[in-house]
């Protein structure tokens, strides 16, 4: 079975470009989170779904961070316009739920704005 | 503010020695603790642990989550180069939410 697929897996943009980051969660997993992740601050969940639903999103940094979940195997983080302490990976994971509670992550997006 | 510390930040050891990662929780509706374990790419799954004392085990890992002190521990004994790694302690709360540690850093030299 194939796991969380993220893509693209790395991307280097100029500050000010628009960054569209994709999921696909495994399929069957109700709910779907970003997160990331840098040296300085760890994990951070940005947001995440149930049922394509946002649940939370009081991790958004600011209004330049959107997510979109359309349908249970597709959702998007877009950055516009990037900036520079925008770099980080991110990570997207999918847990079923009522499951373990386990997340599954995605092998992650190395965002670089230069 | 929910939180998850871990302790100490970075390790280094050397082959065959055991060692114990601390992580202690701070959150509302805590629900299970997880252990991830992080190398170059994606956290991938070592255990998660919703009641207290009962030990979780696989291989040279074992782990125990303390309900009322608010922690768990990760040993591993006999450990190899292939341990090296950042160990991530979470806590799942109520509404799927999961609330990261800054993570371990271990390093196991030959």
């Amino acid at each position: 079975d194939a796991g969380v697929i993220q893509s693209p897996r790395h991307e280097v943009t100029e500050m000010g470009q628009e960054v569209t980051l994709r999921c696909k969660p495994i399929s069957g997993h109700n709910s779907l989170f970003w997160y990331r992740q840098t040296m300085m601050r760890g994990l951070e969940l940005l947001i995440y779904f149930n049922n394509n639903v946002p649940i939370d999103d009081s991790g958004m940094p600011e209004d330049r961070f959107s997510a979109k979940m359309p349908n249970a195997s597709f959702s998007t983080l877009k950055i516009q316009p990037s900036e520079p302490r925008d770099s980080a990976v991110y990570f997207c994971a999918s847990s079923p739920t009522g499951g373990t509670g386990e997340l599954f992550f995605g092998e992650g997006s190395r965002l670089t704005v230069l | 503010e929910d939180k998850v510390v871990q302790s100490p930040l970075s390790l280094v050891v050397h082959e065959g020695d055991t060692v114990t990662l601390n992580c202690s929780y701070e959150v509302t509706n805590f629900r299970s603790l997880l252990w991830y374990k992080q190398e170059k790419k994606a956290p991938t799954f070592l255990f998660m642990l919703t009641s207290s004392g009962i030990e979780k085990k696989s291989g040279r890992l074992s782990s125990i989550l303390d309900k009322k002190e608010l922690f768990s521990i990760l040993n591993i004994t006999a450990t190899q180069t292939g341990d090296s790694a950042v160990y991530l302690c979470a806590a799942r709360l109520g509404g799927q939410n999961f609330v990261f540690g800054p993570g371990t850093r271990l390093s196991v030299l030959p």
